[in-house]
């Protein structure tokens, strides 16, 4: 499969818990950005990361979310603490080089209880 | 920040119809994107643009990149129910803060009647 991969599809998680999202990007892409996504509205960045450094994270809330891209294995958007305010669906997308278009994996679905 | 305005918020067309829909921005642009979402599924790029003026065309599906940049259209010919799902744009600016990042409009949601 030469798309995005993003897992678990599915996450539950109740209030205080930690959540941890993996991405894998295309083959050959070494770019990967999150974005969120509430019911009935577009995307919305949250950062944006090459193999070992992050680049732009201007819209990740400062506390509670980090993210990272090493350089061995997936990128993960890691969420300490979840409140329901985090329930959503995260998007990751790659890119061979830092400019568009990117192509979106399918997301995954966290719902915090 | 940025922001995009989507029209329509929907549509509910006839099965045959033609279908136009389009962002407008209060900032420029250097790329313009369209996506389709459907239920469950993460946007597929449709059509990207590049230049200002650009007409492109991806089978039924034919997008422009504004003049001025501030804006992009996405037509759909004779519409087919496979079409259904939601429309994204997507606006690209090369500079200044947040250069990496794709600002979203919030969807134009099709419905297409057979």
């Amino acid at each position: 499969n030469a798309g995005v991969m993003q897992n678990p599809r599915h996450l539950v998680r109740r209030r205080g818990q930690e959540a941890r999202l993996r991405c894998s990007p295309m083959k050959g892409h070494s770019h990967v950005y999150w974005y969120r996504q509430l019911p009935e509205e577009g995307l919305k960045f949250m950062v944006y990361l090459q193999k070992e450094n992050i680049i732009d994270e201007s819209g990740m809330p400062k506390e509670r979310f980090s993210a990272e891209f090493p350089k061995e294995g997936p990128s993960i958007l890691r969420i300490q603490q979840v409140v329901r305010g985090d329930s959503a669906a995260y998007f990751c997308a790659s890119s061979p080089g830092g400019a568009p278009p990117l192509h979106f994996g399918n997301g995954t679905r966290l719902t915090v209880t | 920040g940025q922001q995009l305005n989507q029209s329509p918020q929907s549509m509910f067309i006839q099965e045959g119809e033609d279908v136009s829909m389009n962002c407008t921005s209060s900032s420029i642009f250097n790329t313009w994107l369209w996506y389709k979402q459907e239920p469950g599924e993460g946007p597929v790029l449709l059509i990207a643009l590049y230049k200002a003026g650009e007409l492109t065309s991806n089978g039924r599906l034919t997008a422009q990149f504004g003049i001025t940049r501030k804006d992009s259209f996405l037509n759909i010919s004779a519409s087919i129910p496979s079409d259904v799902g939601i429309y994204f744009c997507a606006g690209h600016s090369n500079s200044g803060a947040g250069s990496y990042q794709l600002t979203f409009g919030k969807g134009t949601k099709l419905s297409v009647i057979p």
